[in-house]
C-alpha cells in the first residue's frame, strides 16, 4: 500500500544540466499534482493533470514540463536547471470527486548549484 | 492570483498548552483543510471542512470553516511532543481540477 512514491529523494545538479522527477501513485487517483515548497511560502503548484493524457499550468509553470502518459506517474522535467529551482518538490494526487484533499509523497530535495 | 494568510508564522509553546492558528483569505472556498508536515515528510491531512460554520474534531485538534467562507481556525489542545511540525491550512474549490491553495505554514515548537 505505497500510496505516492516520489524518486529521486534527493539530487544535486549544476547550473544548465537536466533531470526528470518521478511520481507514482496505486491508488487509482484521477488528478496528480506537482508543487515546491519554499521557505516561508507555502506549497506553490507548477502544473497538474486531470488524467492521462492532459496536462495544465499552475502557479509557478515556468521552466518545467510535464507529461501523464500513464494514469498512475506523473513526470516533472527541468530542462535547464536554475539556482532559483532549488527546493522541495512534492507530489500529490486526488480523486475527482468532492473535496477529499490530497495524498503526498515524501517529497524530492533539489539544490542546483 | 489567490493568497491565503495564515498566523501565526512560528510558535514556541510549553507541553501542554493549547493552541490555535487560523487562516483567511480574500477569495471563497468550499473545502477547507488542515495538513501536518513532520520533517522530510510531505504533509499530511489532519481535517477536512466541507460547509460554512462546520466544526469538526480529530481528537486533540478542532478545526472550523468560518461563515464568510474565506476563514478557517485549527485548535490544538494539550500539546504533546508529537504535535511539533509544519501546520498547512489549504483552501480548494470544487470546480475544475480542485487545486489546494495553500498557507504559508505555522511551524509549531514545544518545549517539554
Amino acid at each position: 500500500n505505497a500510496g505516492v512514491t516520489q524518486t529521486p529523494k534527493f539530487r544535486v545538479l549544476k547550473t544548465g544540466q537536466s533531470m526528470t522527477l518521478l511520481c507514482a501513485q496505486d491508488m487509482n487517483h484521477e488528478y496528480m499534482y506537482w508543487y515546491r515548497q519554499d521557505p516561508g511560502m507555502g506549497l506553490r503548484l507548477i502544473h497538474y493533470s486531470v488524467g492521462e493524457g492532459t496536462t495544465a499550468k499552475g502557479e509557478v509553470p515556468d521552466g518545467y514540463n510535464v507529461s501523464r502518459l500513464k494514469k498512475q506517474n506523473f513526470l516533472l522535467g527541468l530542462e535547464s536547471a536554475a539556482p532559483s529551482q532549488t527546493s522541495v518538490y512534492f507530489c500529490a494526487s486526488s480523486y475527482s470527486t468532492r473535496g477529499y484533499g490530497y495524498t503526498f509523497g515524501s517529497g524530492t530535495r533539489l539544490t542546483v548549484v | 492570483g489567490q493568497q491565503l494568510n495564515q498566523s501565526p508564522q512560528s510558535m514556541f509553546i510549553q507541553e501542554g498548552e493549547d493552541v490555535s492558528m487560523n487562516c483567511t483569505s480574500s477569495s471563497i472556498f468550499n473545502t477547507w483543510l488542515w495538513y501536518k508536515q513532520d520533517p522530510g515528510e510531505g504533509p499530511v491531512l489532519l481535517i477536512a471542512l466541507y460547509k460554512a460554520g462546520e466544526l469538526t474534531s480529530n481528537g486533540r485538534l478542532t478545526a472550523q470553516f468560518g461563515i464568510t467562507r474565506k476563514d478557517s481556525f485549527l485548535n490544538i489542545s494539550a500539546s504533546i511532543p508529537s504535535d511539533v511540525g509544519i501546520y498547512f491550512c489549504a483552501g480548494q474549490l470544487i470546480q475544475g481540477a480542485q487545486k489546494l491553495v495553500f498557507g504559508q505554514g505555522t511551524r509549531l515548537t514545544i518545549n517539554p
